[in-house]
Formats: structure tokens, C-alpha cells, sequence
């Protein structure tokens, strides 16, 4: 268990709805990164947080948004969702912006029918 | 641009050694993480060089060489579980500025056979 909290772990929606994935880092971690992983891919990263700021952005579409709140939590918002969109969205979290080890949640898996 | 490089598949024996590379292109290069991801379940951290040189934990060491950009992972006395994909991530800077981010290679898959 790698602290990482990330839910829901299973979602099945239809194409053109929105969804919000949740992530609750693991305790004391400051900051939150976001990467898309579809069938036997890689991992894409999506967008990193620090401690409620932005910091990167990967190739994230202009249809997915996210935020870091406060207390610490990060929530990724897919909208006007496509077929290609199913995939495994993973949740990572750091101690700090430079660490080497990202701690990886279990995933959330997305179906768009 | 910025790209990492990995073997797709590697197959081994139990018991023996295997080596999987990954060479990057980057600008603002900082340092070279390796993951290990079974099917179906989340990336784990195995290493992480941000210096030249080799990195050992148990089985596993991980090597880099900033000057060649390239780094691998050495498995050894592998064993059926370490069945999985393997990735490597750059932790760098992009050429605009900004902050470091983290992109990982397309990963190896190994497949330990007995």
C-alpha cells in the first residue's frame, strides 16, 4: 500500500458525460501528478501540483482540468468524454517538486461506452 | 524535443541476469527513476540516480551515465515474479522554462521463463 488514495477505482460512463477523479496523496506529500496509462501504454503525464499550484503540464486536452485544494487532495476533471478517453488514470505523490520517487495510487479505471 | 528510448520485450531465465536500457533526449536533465509495474496494478519506485554511477538495492541496481544519456536496470537471480513491465522517468526541465516534470519511457516488458 502505497498511501496514494485515489478513487473511484472502477467507472463506466458514456461517451459526452464528465467525470471527476479523486486523489488523496499520501500524508505529508506536497505535491499531486496526474498521467493517463490506455491498453498496454505507457504512462502520459497529465499535470502536476505543489502544495496548490500548478507546476507542470504534460499533454493534458483542453476537455480535462484539474486542481489541488487546500488540504492537499487533488481532483482530475475528464468533460465531453470520448471513446479514446478510457484508459488507467494514476495518481502519484511526492514529498517535494524534485524528489526522484513518486508513489503511485492504484488507479483509477475509466470505460467510455 | 524529449524522448526515452526502452526495449519493447525481454525475455530471461529464472535465476539469470538481465539488463534493460533506456536512452533519453532531454534538455535540463535531472535525474533517472525506474519503475516496476505488474498487469493490472500500479508503477512501484525501484531506483533512482541522479549522479553517474550504480545504484544498488538488493537484486536490483540501476546505473547512469549523464554524458552517453543513457542509464539501465540490473536484475539479478530473477525470479517468476519479477515478470512485469519496467519503466524508466526523466525528471527534467523543459527547454521554455518552467518547472521539472516527470515522463517515463513505453516500458519493457520482461518475461522470466523457467
Amino acid at each position: 500500500d502505497s498511501g496514494v488514495t485515489q478513487t473511484p477505482k472502477h467507472l463506466i460512463t458514456a461517451t459526452g458525460q464528465r467525470v471527476t477523479l479523486r486523489c488523496s496523496p499520501r500524508s505529508g506529500d506536497l505535491s499531486v501528478y496526474w498521467y493517463q496509462q490506455s491498453l498496454d501504454q505507457g504512462l502520459q503525464f497529465l499535470i502536476q501540483y505543489y502544495n496548490g499550484e500548478e507546476r507542470a503540464k504534460g499533454n493534458i486536452l483542453e476537455r480535462f482540468s484539474a486542481q489541488q485544494f487546500p488540504d492537499l487532495h487533488s481532483e482530475l476533471n475528464l468533460s465531453s468524454l470520448e471513446l479514446g478517453d478510457s484508459a488507467l488514470y494514476f495518481c502519484a505523490s511526492s514529498v517535494g517538486e524534485l524528489s526522484g520517487e513518486l508513489f503511485f495510487g492504484e488507479g483509477s479505471r475509466l470505460t467510455v461506452l | 524535443g524529449q524522448s526515452l528510448e526502452q526495449p519493447s520485450e525481454v525475455t530471461a531465465v529464472e535465476g539469470a541476469i538481465v539488463q534493460i536500457n533506456c536512452t533519453y533526449q532531454t534538455s535540463g536533465f535531472y535525474g533517472l527513476s525506474w519503475y516496476q509495474q505488474h498487469d493490472g496494478g500500479a508503477p512501484t519506485f525501484l531506483s533512482y540516480n541522479g549522479l553517474d554511477g550504480l545504484e544498488e538495492t538488493g537484486r536490483f541496481s540501476s546505473f547512469l551515465s549523464r554524458s552517453d544519456s543513457y542509464g539501465y536496470l540490473l536484475l539479478q537471480e530473477l525470479q517468476m515474479k519479477d515478470s512485469a513491465s519496467y519503466f524508466c522517468a526523466v525528471r527534467d526541465r523543459p527547454d521554455s522554462g518552467g518547472y521539472q516534470k516527470v515522463t517515463f519511457g513505453t516500458g519493457t516488458k520482461l518475461q522470466v521463463i523457467p
